[in-house]
């Protein structure tokens, strides 16, 4: 059973950092592409920034590049989103999820965890 | 900047069929963007319905179908459950980023 669970999330104070972790398990990790999403209060989901299984390649949404860097430790199944100068519109739901990114499979997001809440205010 | 709009909301009677769709402001959409789509009850994770503009998941409904449909990526709910009342979310790929729809939200009344 794949499973994905999100750590990390909390209240910080406008301009803080927080370092989010996904623990993968139940598929192999290193196979994959991994993408994290997010959710402010009431508001529709956001892609975030994705990483290729390598950790080679990454994209990201311009509202957070400069601030936030993906990255991922194959070894121990996990996945990490470090978001640094914090804003309130930051404020979201965050999740991980498995992300299909291939030539000749195609590309798609299947898999997600529960999330974890990051507030952003003073 | 690039955005992916869907129907604000639609409202669906049990059994009736309905299709919501979702375009990009960068042109028709085809199966380049590898239009995928998303359920979200409240309190609850997207679960994946969707991909590749129309391959269903092993867990989804056959009941849920996706294509391509004048120059937009759709999905059609035929045999609407009231169990399907959620939000639906459509997500684009735009070489390597990907740019979520702003979502529907479906009502079964």
């Amino acid at each position: 059973e794949v499973r994905l669970v999100e750590s990390g999330g909390g209240l910080v104070q406008p301009g803080g950092s927080l370092r989010l972790s996904c623990a993968a398990s139940g598929f192999t990790f290193s196979s994959y592409w991994m993408s994290w999403v997010r959710q402010a209060p009431g508001k529709g989901l956001e892609w975030v920034a994705n990483i290729r299984q390598d950790g080679s390649e990454k994209y990201s949404v311009d509202s957070v590049k400069g601030r936030f860097t993906i990255s991922r430790d194959n070894a121990k199944n996990s996945l990490y989103l470090q978001m640094n100068s914090l804003r309130a519109e930051d404020t979201a739901v965050y999740y991980c999820a498995r992300d299909v990114n291939d030539f000749w499979s195609g590309k798609w997001i299947d898999y997600w965890g529960q999330g974890t809440l990051v507030t952003v205010s003073s | 900047q690039t955005v992916v709009t869907q129907e604000p909301s639609l409202t669906v009677s049990p059994g009736g069929t309905v299709t919501l769709t979702c375009a990009s402001t960068t042109g028709a959409v085809t199966s380049n963007y590898y239009p995928s789509w998303f359920q979200q009850k409240p309190g609850q994770a997207p679960r994946a319905l969707i991909y590749t503009t129309s391959n269903r998941h092993s867990w989804t409904p056959a009941r849920f179908s996706g294509s391509l449909l004048g120059g937009k990526a759709a999905l059609t709910l035929s045999g609407v459950q009231p169990e399907d009342e959620a939000d639906y979310y459509c997500l684009l790929y735009y070489g390597g980023a990907r740019v979520f729809g702003g979502g529907t939200k479906l009502t079964v009344l």
